[in-house]
């Protein structure tokens, strides 16, 4: 299994900004894939989660309404499109996988990727 | 603050258990699962669906959940089980996850 993270970088507040995660190794198209952060010096915080066929995502109060998870299974990608961004969204973006005992919503992230790092300058 | 209260930090002895809890009325009825996180590195599932071990962790990490609150237990403590703990649950109700604060190890 891999999961590897890309389009981080800098960014100016209230600015977008879209990452990719490309997963292998797996059933990518039946499992729920989703995104955790972890600002500097924070703990970890769940993001977004994605179903297998991509009808039903899932966001925390933090994001919803600004952020957007998609996927596209034929390309193995799930996508995080993050819009009107705060300097305290700047964290490192971590890709994870839901395990297979599902699957369901409620499954637990049994790999995640290395993680790309978003910074929002204000 | 988190929902999930775990504490801050916990030192154990080498070759002593340590033991983390999670408590919060989230606990309650809903599966725990449990991440390591060591500096620098990705964070790992080391425990899932309240006392599951995923492939390749060791059997001295195990833990026990019956109500409030969820208790992730290490024996035979070591240098290298050193890291930020975390558990986290899955809020039907509002169709979120919850992680908790994070619990510093320290093998001392």
């Amino acid at each position: 299994v891999e999961l590897l993270e890309s389009g981080g970088g800098l960014v100016r507040r209230g600015e977008s900004q879209r990452l990719s995660c490309v997963g292998s190794g797996f059933r990518f198209n039946i499992l729920f894939m989703g995104w955790v952060r972890r600002a500097p010096g924070k703990g970890l915080e769940w993001v977004a989660s994605v179903s297998g066929s991509g009808s039903n995502t899932y966001y925390a109060d933090s994001v919803r309404g600004r952020f957007t998870i998609s996927r596209v299974n034929s390309e193995n990608t799930v996508y995080l499109q993050m819009d009107s961004l705060r300097v305290e969204d700047t964290a490192t973006y971590y890709c994870v996988k839901g395990d297979e005992e599902g699957p369901t919503a409620g499954d637990s992230f049994d790999h995640w990727g290395l993680g790309t790092q978003v910074a929002v300058s204000s | 603050s988190s929902v999930l209260t775990q504490p801050a930090s916990v030192s154990v002895a080498p070759g002593q258990t340590a033991t983390i809890t999670c408590s919060g009325d989230k606990v309650r009825n809903k599966f725990v699962h449990w991440y390591r996180v060591k500096t620098g590195q990705a964070p790992v599932l080391v425990v899932y669906d309240d006392s599951d071990r995923p492939s390749g962790i060791p059997e001295r990490i195990s833990a026990s959940h019956s109500g409030d609150p969820a208790t992730l237990i290490i024996k035979r403590a070591e240098a290298g089980d050193e890291a930020d703990y975390y558990c986290q649950v899955w809020d039907s109700s509002a169709d979120q996850w919850l992680f908790g604060g994070g619990t510093k190890l320290a093998v001392l």
